[in-house]
């Protein structure tokens, strides 16, 4: 079965440092990758999506993410974080078998920014 | 309508009562998806609609867990006998086309956060 793991469960940094989560995922075939946000007392919504194509793509309010498919990798990041930035990030994979989609969710990581 | 709806936000219950939630997706998705977000933990998958079938059901943690889909639209998602363990904040996705190669996003709901006393 698909699994998604994120590296860190709860990653603090101060405004203006640079941000890098971890996302890696296991499953062989095709995979569509996903990074949702989920500010607090806000409902989960898409960050950036990758489908096909360039394997660096780019997001809402600055935040990129890039695919390596040798590490089975999606990893998010944005170069000078704001206290915005504060929210719980979660990395997710579709893939498509014979019962249709398949999302599988990783366990999220905290992010705190400190003014 | 213009989001994801979900109904109640907030529900608290006894031990041992049935409890429905409800889940409007956004008009015109085929794909509904329903999840559970416990403190502290990531989304828990449980049931996929397409359509109104469920081709794939499971997530769905107990029997005690159902839910159904009619007109294609609307879902229910009901826990009979809730136990202690159920609390939890339970999310519903919607997605346009469903099974046509995974490159669906999905839109989410604000959920409903169940307490069970």
């Amino acid at each position: 079965a698909q699994s998604v793991s994120q590296h860190n469960h709860h990653v603090i940094l101060s405004e203006a440092a640079s941000l890098e989560l971890g996302c890696n995922y296991s499953y062989g075939g095709t995979v569509n990758l996903f990074w949702y946000v989920q500010y607090p007392g806000q409902h989960l919504q898409l960050l950036l999506k990758y489908f096909s194509g360039d394997p660096l793509v780019k997001g809402i309010k600055g935040f990129e993410a890039e695919f390596i498919k040798s590490k089975f990798s999606f990893n998010l990041r944005k170069p000078s974080v704001q206290w915005s930035d504060t929210a719980e990030y979660f990395c997710a994979v579709n893939t498509l078998d014979n019962y249709g989609q398949n999302f599988v969710f990783g366990p999220g990581t905290r992010l705190s920014v400190l003014p | 309508g213009a989001g994801v709806s979900q109904s109640p936000s907030n529900k608290v219950t006894e031990k041992g009562k049935d409890v429905e939630l409800r889940c409007d997706p956004i008009s015109g998705h085929t794909a509904l998806y329903w999840y559970r977000q416990s403190l502290g933990q990531g989304l828990e998958f449980l049931i996929y609609f397409q359509g109104n079938s469920a081709p794939d059901k499971s997530g769905l943690p107990s029997d005690r867990f159902s839910a159904e889909r009619t007109g294609g639209s609307v879902s229910t998602l009901t826990i009979q006998r809730t136990q202690q363990e159920d609390s939890a904040v339970y999310l519903c996705a919607s997605s346009l086309v469903g099974g046509g190669g995974g490159t669906d996003t999905q839109y989410f709901g604000p959920g409903t956060r169940l307490t069970v006393l």
